[in-house]
């Protein structure tokens, strides 16, 4: 069974610009996590989408947005770049509501 | 406000000795994790546990929970090489506004 993909893996962008990631979960899972975990703030929950509607969400400013598809792809897009968004972005997804959770390789965002 | 304390933050031991880790949290939640993290990768799910008493092992790792006294340990039996790596704990709560709180993350390093 193929694992959680995320995709980029790397990617840097300016001040300013918008970024959006791809998280695509194992297939039948409903639940996908987005997390960001820097070196300062350490690991902090994004949000929780399932089947399509966001079920949960952190304390992170509007910029920091998220949608899930159909066939529980999802993307997370931050707008309006700031230098510490600088982070890895984990994408995590699950079949059931206790939550055991399969993570994917992360996307290492570096803002300049 | 839903806080979660780790200690130690960093541990070094030799192989084939026990040691604990604790996980403190602040107010009631509705579940515990355990995640590992090895260095520049991604987390890996543990243990998640729901209730009062609970206790599950994996190998030489054994985590359980007391929700009167809010408080998770995390247990290594025997030491090895290959469990160096970050030991992360994190809450949630769904009453109310739903929060997901990590822990600061314990360093571990197993010594031969």
């Amino acid at each position: 069974k193929a694992g959680v993909t995320q995709t980029p893996r790397y990617l840097i962008k300016t001040r300013g610009q918008q970024v959006t990631l791809s998280c695509s979960p194992i297939s039948g899972h409903r639940s996908v996590s987005w997390y960001q975990q820097t070196p300062g703030q350490g690991l902090q929950f994004l949000f929780e989408y399932f089947s399509e509607t966001q079920r949960n969400k952190g304390n992170f400013p509007g910029r920091f947005s998220g949608r899930q598809f159909s066939n529980s792809r999802s993307e997370m897009n931050v707008s309006t770049l700031e230098l510490g968004d600088s982070a890895l972005y984990l994408c995590a997804s699950s079949l059931d509501r206790e939550r055991w959770q399969f993570f994917g390789p992360g996307t290492r965002l570096t803002v300049l | 406000e839903l806080k979660v304390e780790q200690n130690p933050l960093f541990l070094s031991m030799q192989e084939g000795k026990n040691y604990t880790i604790y996980c403190n949290y602040s107010t009631t939640s509705d579940r515990l994790y355990w995640y590992r993290q090895d260095p520049g990768k991604s987390l890996e799910s543990l243990f998640v546990l729901l209730s009062n008493g609970a206790v599950k092992q994996e190998g030489r790792l054994m985590a359980s929970l007391d929700t009167k006294a809010r408080l998770s340990t995390l247990h290594i039996t025997a030491a090895v090489h290959d469990l160096s790596a970050t030991y992360f704990c994190a809450v949630d709560k769904t009453s109310g506004t739903y929060k997901y709180i990590f822990g600061t993350g314990t360093r571990l390093k197993v010594l031969a």
